[in-house]
């Protein structure tokens, strides 16, 4: 089945770099994907990462997946106030299965940046 | 500006009310999503569709009813018939067999 699982609070300091983690169980997940939730808003899209792939950067976001653990990450360097916010990991299953086209989301982890 | 449109913002239901959340979208998108998101349990799928005049149930379908009357258009009906109602809402849409979804801003629904 389904399963994605997230710590839910992670606190930092202005400047250091913030590592948020995530586990997946489903070993036939496509894409992987990180959103960010602001306050009283939608999610927004920050990257994705293929299945295929290990590694991702995008500015100050990289990403990390490991297949063999199923561990996927979401490193931000230089973390701002701004950064403070609900980051949700999420997987998108094969197109051959019934899941297609469906994210599966985790719980979400609360960012606390402080100054 | 393509986007997806919720509305109201805010909603209150008296107890053995029906409302309806209203979900817009202009960006073309095949497949569209209605979440709900409590504190602490991320988000659960309630209905989603990939098609017109098509839709499925996800997780936690009991208590709600949808339509797809038109590609652009995904109206939730939460009715009496949902205990726990008090949460907000997220409708998404995204192209099919593409990569990630666009969401809306939200309705937070408060029963009174």
């Amino acid at each position: 089945g389904e399963d994605v699982e997230q710590s839910l609070f992670l606190s930092v300091r202005e400047g250091d770099s913030s590592v948020i983690n995530c586990t997946y169980t489903d070993s036939s997940s496509t894409y992987l994907y990180w959103y960010k939730q602001e306050p009283g808003a939608g999610l927004q899209l920050l990257t994705y990462i293929f299945s295929n792939m290990d590694m991702k950067q995008d500015q100050r976001l990289t990403v990390l997946l490991n297949k063999k653990d199923k561990h996927l990450s979401l490193r931000i360097a230089d973390t701002q106030t701004g950064d403070s916010a609900i980051y949700f990991c999420a997987e998108s299953l094969n197109a051959g299965g019934t899941s297609y086209g469906k994210l599966t989301f985790g719980q979400g982890t609360i960012l606390t940046v402080h100054p | 500006d393509g986007g997806i449109t919720q509305s109201p913002k805010y909603l209150f239901r008296k107890e053995g009310q029906n409302v309806t959340l209203s979900c817009e979208q202009n960006l073309n998108h095949d497949a569209m999503y209605w979440y709900r998101q409590d504190p602490g349990q991320g988000l659960r799928l309630i209905y989603y569709s990939q098609i017109v005049n098509d839709f499925q149930k996800g997780d936690i379908a009991e208590g709600y009813s949808v339509s797809r009357e038109k590609k652009e258009s995904f109206p939730l009906t939460v009715t009496s018939a949902q205990k726990n109602p008090t949460a907000f809402y997220l409708c998404a849409s995204s192209p099919l067999g593409r990569y990630g979804y666009t969401f809306g801003s939200g309705t937070r629904l408060t029963v009174v």
